[in-house]
């Protein structure tokens, strides 16, 4: 089925940990986000690649890094994990602003 | 002060009245808008998107927007307990290409 696959789904880390989410989409679309979205905050992006081969920072950039692998792929790291990124994380994908097609999310708590 | 701004809620109506759903920008040159349904668990999925001044209408869903006063809002016409969910503002604006700001979202109660 055509859409964004993330994983994985659920992950418990230990503060100081590292580890990095997936995010792949296969509908060829040029730019891939990834946000972040806390109680009553809605989503906030982290970074996100206009298109394969450039990144740039977000609204909330700090803690993270990021690869675009490829035109698919798109990877967020935690280098050093801390309570404060517990939250659920979104990976999308679009080529113009009424196309996001979002994944269903990673829930990530960090004790 | 926050870019896109939307009472948590939640708003609570009852079965078949409308859903009124208010939306403010602080970001003049913000072009297009846009409200995504999410429900618990799971992710946004677009519900309607406006760029014009004016209503548009789809199916139940109406969005309104007035530039020159910032905001953008939905109505829910014929409330279903399906619609119970959160629904999120976002913008776009000329500057930030394609990346959406979200508001907080709403969180709307439908009740039989």
């Amino acid at each position: 089925n055509a859409g964004v696959t993330q994983t994985p789904k659920f992950q418990v880390l230990k503060t100081g940990q590292s580890m990095t989410l997936q995010c792949a989409q296969d509908m060829n679309h040029n730019s891939m986000y990834w946000y972040r979205q806390d109680p009553g905050m809605g989503l906030r992006l982290i970074y996100y690649s206009a298109s394969e081969g450039t990144t740039d920072k977000g609204e909330v950039p700090n803690g993270y890094n990021v690869s675009r692998l490829n035109k698919r792929e798109f990877s967020l790291r935690l280098e050093s994990a801390a309570p404060s990124q517990t939250s659920v994380y979104f990976c999308a994908s679009s080529d113009r602003d009424s196309d996001y097609t979002f994944g269903s999310g990673t829930r990530l708590t960090v004790v | 002060q926050k870019e896109v701004e939307q009472n948590s809620g939640p708003l609570s109506v009852p079965e078949g009245a409308i859903a009124s759903l208010n939306c403010t920008y602080s970001d003049r040159g913000s072009q297009s808008f846009f409200w995504y349904r999410q429900y618990s668990g799971k992710s946004p999925e677009l519900i309607m998107f406006i760029y014009s001044n004016g209503d548009k209408e789809d199916g139940r869903f109406t969005a309104q927007l007035n530039k020159a006063s910032q905001y953008v809002s939905l109505l829910i016409r014929d409330s279903q307990p399906s619609d119970s969910a959160t629904y999120l503002c976002a913008v776009t604006g000329k500057a930030a290409g394609n990346k959406l700001t979200f508001g907080g979202g709403t969180r709307v109660l439908v009740k039989p």
